[in-house]
């Protein structure tokens, strides 16, 4: 069966520093995966999608993630934080043929000027 | 219409009442989900909807939730004798599979905010 784990309910950084929200994921066929992003009081929106053309997604706002497959992990960074990066961030994966996503718990990133 | 609409924004209602919370996803899209945000709890999967399929309701977390979607468009998820733990935001989500099925993202609603009191 298909699930994520991110590590770290919560990510402090400074702005102008590196972001890593850490993603490991189980699956046992291929695995579909996505970062979402939830700024305050707004819903959800994409930030990236893996579809197997290329292991380095580039998304929106800077953010990029990388599929490990080796280490069934898929983090995403951002080189420098930006006060606006402030928000939660959720890593899903793709549940078999049905479609269903799988979302982890979340990651709340705060940015510290 | 342009994006998912869901309806109330906010609910607040009595411990043992029944509630209805309502999602119409974007026009055309033939799949839609439901899913809850707690705090801390991230996003738990409740039911999903496929075309004519029969819906995969493996995440309805009690028998007093349900959930029905008529003429393929407009769903109605209902929950029975709340409970203060069914206190929570409840969001529906529909997929535009763009690239296909599996790599599609989802388009979610803003969500219905409900609070048993």
């Amino acid at each position: 069966a298909q699930s994520v784990t991110q590590l770290g309910s919560h990510v402090s950084v400074s702005e102008g520093a590196l972001v890593l929200l850490r993603c490991n994921y189980s699956s046992s066929v291929p695995p579909y995966l996505f970062w979402y992003v939830q700024y305050p009081n707004q819903g959800l929106q994409l930030l990236l999608k893996y579809t197997s053309a290329a292991t380095l997604v580039k998304g929106i706002n800077g953010f990029e993630a990388e599929f490990k497959k080796s280490e069934t992990s898929f983090h995403l960074t951002k080189p420098s934080a930006h006060m606006s990066d402030a928000a939660e961030y959720f890593c899903a994966v793709r549940k078999g043929s049905q479609g269903n996503l799988i979302f982890g718990k979340g990651t709340k990133l705060s940015v510290k000027p | 219409g342009a994006g998912v609409s869901q309806s109330p924004s906010n609910k607040v209602t009595e411990k043992g009442k029944d509630v209805e919370l309502r999602c119409d996803p974007i026009s055309g899209h033939t799949a839609l989900y439901w899913y809850r945000q707690s705090l801390g709890q991230g996003l738990e999967f409740l039911i999903y909807f496929q075309g004519n399929s029969a819906p995969d309701k493996s995440g309805l977390p009690s028998d007093r939730f349900s959930a029905e979607r008529t003429g393929g468009s407009v769903s109605t998820l209902t929950i029975q004798r709340t409970q203060q733990e069914d206190s929570a935001v409840y969001l529906c989500a529909s997929p535009n599979y763009e690239g296909g099925p599996y790599n599609s993202p989802l388009h979610f609603g803003n969500g219905t905010r409900l609070t048993v009191t």
